[in-house]
């Protein structure tokens, strides 16, 4: 499954909304009825992060400002007001079929 | 706290091997499956490898089948990535990862002669 985000770059003013988009090249409903398709960050320097899990879940400790949403074969993430320590890569990743995928990745920055 | 911290990595030669172990701690690690993920430098995140809680089922990615092999040991909380017949293109920083939930900080693999 071949997972395609957009924008590839984000430049963002502080407290502005950002938004990413994922597109799969098919369903990732599972036969069990649920959707592995989650978000994570990546800030420099560090190991992913995650976000949301199966579309719209927020991880642990996840600030509400992110949320996830979509289904089938298009999802969005979305912040609601940009923070500084946000910037980083995100990458939405499928988890319904192997092998698994990510997308290219998106990178957040300041304006 | 729910911990995963990777070691082996290092510098290898073109079609030499190495093995790289993750320890995990902090959660019962003999209940979950875990995975192998890779990020060669300035690139994005490509799906290792996957070993199903019990060892029964392993899946791999077609750049490393027939190269590498994903282990784990429940008894010693540790998973392994055995890795022969290295390529300049296995050069990465090699995370374990319990699902998209839980990271390592990765260790580094550097194939170059």
């Amino acid at each position: 499954i071949v997972m395609t985000q957009t924008p590839r770059s984000s430049p963002v003013t502080l407290g502005q909304p950002a938004s990413i988009s994922c597109r799969s090249s098919q369903s990732l409903v599972h036969s069990d009825g649920n959707t592995y398709l989650s978000w994570l960050q990546q800030r420099p320097g560090q190991p992913p992060r995650l976000l949301i899990y199966k579309i719209s879940n927020r991880f642990s400790g996840v600030p509400d400002r992110f949320s996830g949403s979509g289904a089938g074969t298009y999802f969005t993430l979305k912040i609601s007001r940009v923070e500084a320590e946000d910037v980083g890569v995100y990458y939405c990743m499928q988890a319904t079929q192997f092998p698994y995928t990510f997308g290219q990745g998106t990178k957040l920055e300041i304006k | 706290e729910v911990q995963l911290v990777e070691s082996g990595g290092g510098l290898v030669q073109p079609g030499g091997s190495l093995r790289l172990s993750c320890a995990a701690s902090g959660f019962t690690f003999s209940s979950y499956d875990m995975n192998w993920v890779r990020q060669a430098p300035g690139r994005g995140l490509e799906w290792v490898s996957y070993i199903l809680s019990s060892s029964s089922t392993t899946y791999y990615a077609d750049s490393v089948k027939g190269r590498f092999t994903i282990a784990r040991d429940n008894a010693k909380n540790s998973l392994y990535l055995q890795m022969n017949s290295l390529r300049a293109e296995d050069t990465a920083v090699y995370y374990c990862a319990r699902g998209p939930d839980v990271w390592g900080k990765g260790t580094t693999v550097t194939v170059s002669s």
